[in-house]
């Protein structure tokens, strides 16, 4: 069956470090990969998009990696910060031809000062 | 601002009431989204409308109806609710170019007594 995963336990890192969240699916051939951001009690918010044909992609201090063979996507977000800490969601797309998404659960980040 | 507009953000139903979410956009999308968001669970598509004049189901359409008055509006509606239909509703719209992603509303957090 199809599958999107991410970590749902919280990810706990000090301020300054680099924060990775992984998403994998199975059973999916996406065109591309999405990130998105939420806060307590908001909508998600995009990030980033990343394609098939796209090994890596950065915006800031973002950057996203996907590998198809290994149907994984890597978040990383470099000097964290605090203001950082949020639920990351991952979006699959493009498996037809509409533009609906797949999202995974989120996996929630905390920051420490 | 330009966005999404939700309402309302709180309703509580008793069991077998019906009621219908509002959703309208400012920005000429599309295509405009209906999810649930369960603890633990994601956000999971209800019904999605690739234009205006289309609707399709997705992966959780059971108890719902959904409306595209005109391109600005998509509503929801719970004919008759169930203690299952307890969540939090997202109303998102998305333009053509996928790497802008989707804009969600702020959400409504219904609850079915």
């Amino acid at each position: 069956s199809q599958k999107i995963e991410q970590n749902s336990e919280a990810l706990n890192i000090q301020e300054g470090k680099t924060a990775t969240l992984t998403c994998n699916y199975t059973n999916y051939s996406p065109a591309y990969l999405q990130w998105y951001r939420q806060d307590p009690g908001r909508g998600p918010v995009f990030l980033l998009l990343i394609r098939e044909n796209e090994k890596e992609k950065r915006k800031e201090r973002l950057k996203v990696t996907f590998d198809t063979t290994l149907k994984q996507s890597l978040f990383h977000i470099t000097a964290s910060q605090p203001a950082d800490s949020a639920t990351y969601l991952c979006a699959l797309g493009g498996m037809d031809s509409s533009y609906k998404l797949i999202f995974g659960s989120g996996t929630r980040l905390l920051v420490r000062p | 601002n330009a966005g999404v507009t939700q309402t309302p953000k709180f309703q509580v139903l008793k069991t077998g009431q019906s009621m219908t979410l509002q959703c309208a956009q400012d920005m000429n999308h599309n295509s405009m989204y209906w999810y649930r968001q369960d603890p633990g669970m994601g956000l999971r598509l209800i019904y999605y409308s690739a234009s205006e004049g289309t609707t399709d189901k997705g992966e959780v359409p059971n108890g719902y109806n959904v409306s595209r008055l005109n391109k600005r509006e998509f509503s929801l509606r719970l004919e008759s609710a169930a203690p299952s239909q307890t969540s939090v509703y997202f109303c998102a719209s998305s333009p053509p170019d996928v790497s802008k992603g989707y804009t969600f509303g702020s959400g409504t957090r219904l609850t079915v007594v």
